[in-house]
């Protein structure tokens, strides 16, 4: 099983609202990421975490909160967002973030923010 | 500065067409290169790893090869469901940890 479940796939939020995204994977897998994706660009690395903990925060607003309850567990918060938000917000895991393992994606939450 | 770059950014074929795809790679100490395959609005597909020059992954209609310098992906006969964009994507480090890090991907088009 090479799955990465994310819900909800569809969001629409207003710019005062509260929301977060959940993503969950049962492969063991230590190290978590978020990726946000804009329309024909590739995914760029959002945070990462590593045995439950933060390791990478490229440069993110703090309207982006991660939390990580559990090994199998990462969450999105998100507060105030601005419409230029809008994008896929990807969630991967992989073995480790030290080995040469690949990645596994789930199929992403496309949020709209209005 | 790790960077990954691919070619070419649109691809479109005839069914039965074959080509290949190239992405080009600099970083230091691969730590493996990975092909994906992304439809419209859904993540991206693990399709190959390769750890080390000379090595090939076949699955059905795709070959990916890996050179010192860049990889291949090449599609045989491809079909109208190969349509999608490739991504290939490398672990750059950061931190002490590597980072899997994407070009900007091919976009397929397959015509019956």
């Amino acid at each position: 099983d090479t799955e990465v479940t994310q819900t909800p796939k569809h969001l629409v939020m207003g710019m005062t609202n509260k929301k977060s995204l959940k993503c969950e994977q049962h492969m063991g897998h230590r190290a978590m990421y978020w990726y946000k994706q804009k329309a024909k660009k590739p995914p760029e690395l959002m945070f990462v975490y590593s045995y439950e903990k933060l390791s990478i925060n490229e440069s993110v607003p703090s309207r982006f909160s991660p939390e990580c309850p559990n090994s199998s567990l990462l969450n999105l918060h998100l507060h105030a967002l601005q419409p230029e938000d809008s994008a896929l917000y990807l969630c991967a895991s992989s073995q480790d973030t030290d080995r040469n393992t690949e990645a596994f994606f789930g199929q992403g939450t496309r949020l709209t923010v209005v | 500065e790790d960077q990954v770059t691919q070619s070419p950014e649109a691809l479109r074929l005839q069914e039965g067409e074959s080509s290949s795809l190239n992405c080009s790679y600099t970083v230091s100490g691969l730590r493996g290169l990975f092909w994906y395959r992304q439809d419209p609005g859904k993540g991206p597909e693990f399709l190959f790893t390769l750890y080390s020059a000379g090595e090939e992954k076949e699955k059905e209609r795709l070959k990916a090869t890996l050179t010192k310098k860049e990889s291949f992906l090449h599609i045989t006969a491809p079909k109208p469901e190969d349509s999608a964009t490739y991504l290939c994507a490398v672990r750059r480090t950061s931190g002490g940890s590597y980072i899997p890090t994407f070009g900007r991907g091919t976009s397929l088009i397959v015509h019956p």
